[in-house]
């Protein structure tokens, strides 16, 4: 299968600042990307979908000002939370679809701790 | 609306026993159903998926999963437990291909020497 990376795997900052996630995918165009949430011992929650060079459609309930998505290449999407506060600690995980491929690929996911 | 529902948060099971993870959906639409594997901190691993081909679906690590359409299920099972198969596992389900999930709760794996 296809791969997806996501950068960083773990990132801690303090309240109030801004953290940025990337999510690559390696080996083929990842037309819509996917966010998720993951609180512990929960499930995945989708919070957006975001399709190359369209503006991200949020979930009811996830703020978009607070959490920021760009899909400004085939390869690339990012997801910025804003102003960041302890609540928003938690599991974020990206998947990619697209090309010939008609499946979701996870990325590894990146642990957000705000303090 | 589609939802799924993993009946039993958490199975043990002892090592070379049968495992049983069960999976019932709710789709207006023929699903697409999925099953995926999580280890702690990492990102999920797909086992297997059901796209209205054979029901009998076959995945990686010896798992398997059966749609019945009549009792809404996609049940995941395994005929012999190893040890690494402990983790969290997730039925999802969407109502196009490559469309975004939506994902059960998760049932723990435990198992035991």
């Amino acid at each position: 299968g296809a791969v997806v990376s996501q950068h960083p795997s773990r990132v801690i900052c303090k309240s109030g600042t801004s953290v940025k996630i990337e999510c690559r995918s390696l080996d083929f165009q990842a037309t819509t990307m996917f966010w998720y949430r993951q609180f512990p011992k929960q499930s995945l929650m989708l919070m957006a979908t975001s399709n190359e060079g369209s503006k991200a459609t949020y979930e009811q309930g996830v703020e978009k000002d607070k959490f920021l998505i760009n899909h400004a290449s085939l390869t690339l999407s990012t997801l910025t939370v804003t102003s960041a506060h302890p609540e928003d600690s938690s599991f974020y995980i990206c998947s990619g679809s697209g090309g010939s491929y008609n499946e979701q690929f996870f990325g590894p996911g990146t642990r957000l701790t705000v303090l | 609306a589609q939802s799924v529902t993993q009946l039993g948060s958490h199975v043990s099971v002892s090592e070379g026993a049968l495992v049983l993870l069960r999976c019932n959906y709710s789709s207006s639409v023929p699903p697409y159903l999925f099953w995926y594997v999580q280890y702690p901190n990492q990102g999920l691993q797909l086992l297997l998926k059901y796209t209205s081909a054979a029901t009998l679906v076959k995945g990686i690590n010896d798992f398997e999963a059966e749609f019945k359409k009549s009792e809404t299920s996609f049940h995941l099972t395994k005929p012999s437990a190893h040890m690494s198969d402990a983790a969290e596992y997730f039925c999802a389900v969407s109502d196009q291909a490559g469309t975004a999930l939506i994902f059960g709760k998760g049932t723990t794996l435990s198992v035991s020497s």
